[in-house]
């Protein structure tokens, strides 16, 4: 069974104010993800990492930023909130050192609404 | 650049009816495929992946896919559906560095 969590599950919160979602693995992957998934299900990759002080920006821009400072964290911080944040935020990780499947193991996803 | 395509967005079946969802993908090289299913407010877990040898390939709660690269196809199959099966269920390609694409998934429903 996959180790990845995500906190919090669900957060609503006002316009403006500085949210982090906090995602870890205790797989020891290298590869970390973040996917944005709207109401009609697409998910679009928004930043991924391949290993500590490595971020890159995905395929779909977002004004959010992400760190990795360990290997088993990588946190997603959004400064300063809008209704056009609210998504369901999903971080995956895969590939062990040395591996190269692309397999992805998913957390729950952190529902965020902004008012 | 990778891609794929499913062209179902929406498929209901009947309770112990067959059921097969399309895939198709575009990659330049050999693929990694993936099928994966997402209960509702939750992540997505992996149903099977293919990578390699046998086309036929063997998943969790009784799914298989097939992978024909003539077709650039990798359709996901189930004998026999469950109510517990309704889901969403997304293929992905991953290719170079390992970043996965995927389709915009197809909503199952499944009728008594």
């Amino acid at each position: 069974e996959a180790d990845i969590y995500q906190t919090p599950r669900y957060l609503v919160i006002g316009t403006g104010k500085k949210i982090t979602l906090e995602c870890s693995q205790t797989m020891g992957h290298d590869k970390m993800y973040w996917y944005q998934q709207d109401p009609g299900m697409e998910l679009h990759l928004i930043h991924y990492s391949y290993g500590v002080n490595s971020t890159e920006k995905g395929d779909l821009s977002s004004e959010s930023t992400v760190s990795r400072i360990r290997t088993e964290h990588f946190p997603l911080t959004l400064e300063s909130a809008r209704p056009s944040h609210t998504s369901q935020y999903l971080c995956a990780s895969s590939e062990l050192p040395g591996a190269n499947t692309g397999e992805l193991f998913f957390g729950e996803g952190s529902r965020l609404t902004v008012l | 650049a990778q891609s794929v395509t499913q062209p179902d967005i929406h498929i209901t079946v009947s309770e112990g009816a067959s059921l097969e969802l399309r895939c198709n993908y575009s990659y330049g090289a050999t693929p990694y495929l993936f099928w994966y299913v997402q209960s509702p407010g939750q992540g997505l877990q992996l149903l099977l992946k293919y990578f390699s040898g046998d086309t036929l390939v063997q998943g969790i709660k009784g799914f298989e896919a097939e992978f024909k690269r003539s077709q650039s196809s990798f359709n996901l199959r189930k004998p026999s559906v469950h109510w517990s099966d309704a889901a969403e269920y997304f293929c992905a390609v991953a290719g170079n560095a390992g970043k996965s694409t995927f389709g915009d998934g197809t909503t199952l429903t499944v009728k008594p």
